[in-house]
């Protein structure tokens, strides 16, 4: 099945810095990748998905970027804030497109 | 709309107890899930539902049961808790499953056996 890896599993960066996650995935034919972030305490939410029709997706301060080659996609927050401390979880289709496989997730510590 | 909406938020269950978490949905989604979230070990699918009357196992079944009679409800059996079920678990729904478009999450259910 679906293996979906995080690296690093923590990272900690200065307000206003850049941060970079990157998830690796084994089926090639996965073809929808969102990633979630979950406040501590909270339910995860759905901040950008990227289809493997498309190389790269922007909205606002978050981009996501997916090599299919390699099979790996990042998450790049840029100009961090407080607020974008949390747990984020990428994850990959699986075949049949009804499920979904997450990784472990990734704590992000925004230090003011 | 409320969204999706899960009861308890936290219960605490003895070794062989029962107990069912409730979720539903008032946003008409065909497609929902449970998943089990252990410290670090990110969202483990336990079972799922494309439908009212049809579900099929996830990754982590054993020793879970659900049902799906409408469309709103789907509630999640434990039977003969065991401490490895201790863990927060999230109900979720979809428009089109969750690999189409986004899952809306319910706020979660703590819980421990003891």
């Amino acid at each position: 099945g679906e293996n979906v890896e995080q690296h690093p599993s923590t990272l900690s960066v200065q307000e206003g810095d850049s941060a970079v996650i990157k998830c690796t995935y084994s089926d090639s034919a996965s073809n929808y990748f969102p990633w979630y972030k979950q406040e501590l305490g909270k339910r995860p939410q759905l901040i950008i998905d990227i289809r493997s029709n498309v190389g790269e997706k922007k909205d606002q301060q978050i981009a996501v970027t997916l090599n299919k080659t390699a099979k790996h996609f990042s998450l790049h927050i840029t100009e961090t804030q407080p607020e974008d401390s949390a747990v984020y979880f990428c994850a990959a289709s699986l075949e049949g497109n009804n499920r979904l496989a997450f990784g472990k997730g990734n704590q992000v510590v925004v230090i003011p | 709309n409320a969204g999706v909406t899960q009861t308890p938020k936290f219960r605490i269950l003895k070794i062989g107890q029962s107990m069912t978490l409730q979720c539903a949905q008032d946003m008409n989604h065909n497609y929902m899930y449970w998943y089990r979230q252990d410290p670090g070990m990110g969202l483990k699918l336990i079972y799922y539902s494309v439908g009212a009357g049809i579900t099929d196992k996830g990754e982590v079944p054993n020793g879970y049961n659900v049902s799906r009679s409408t469309t709103e409800d789907f509630p999640l059996r434990l039977e003969l808790a065991a401490p490895s079920q201790t863990s927060v678990y999230f109900c979720a729904s979809g428009v089109k499953g969750a690999a189409n478009e986004k899952l809306f999450f319910g706020s979660g259910t703590q819980l421990s056996v003891l």
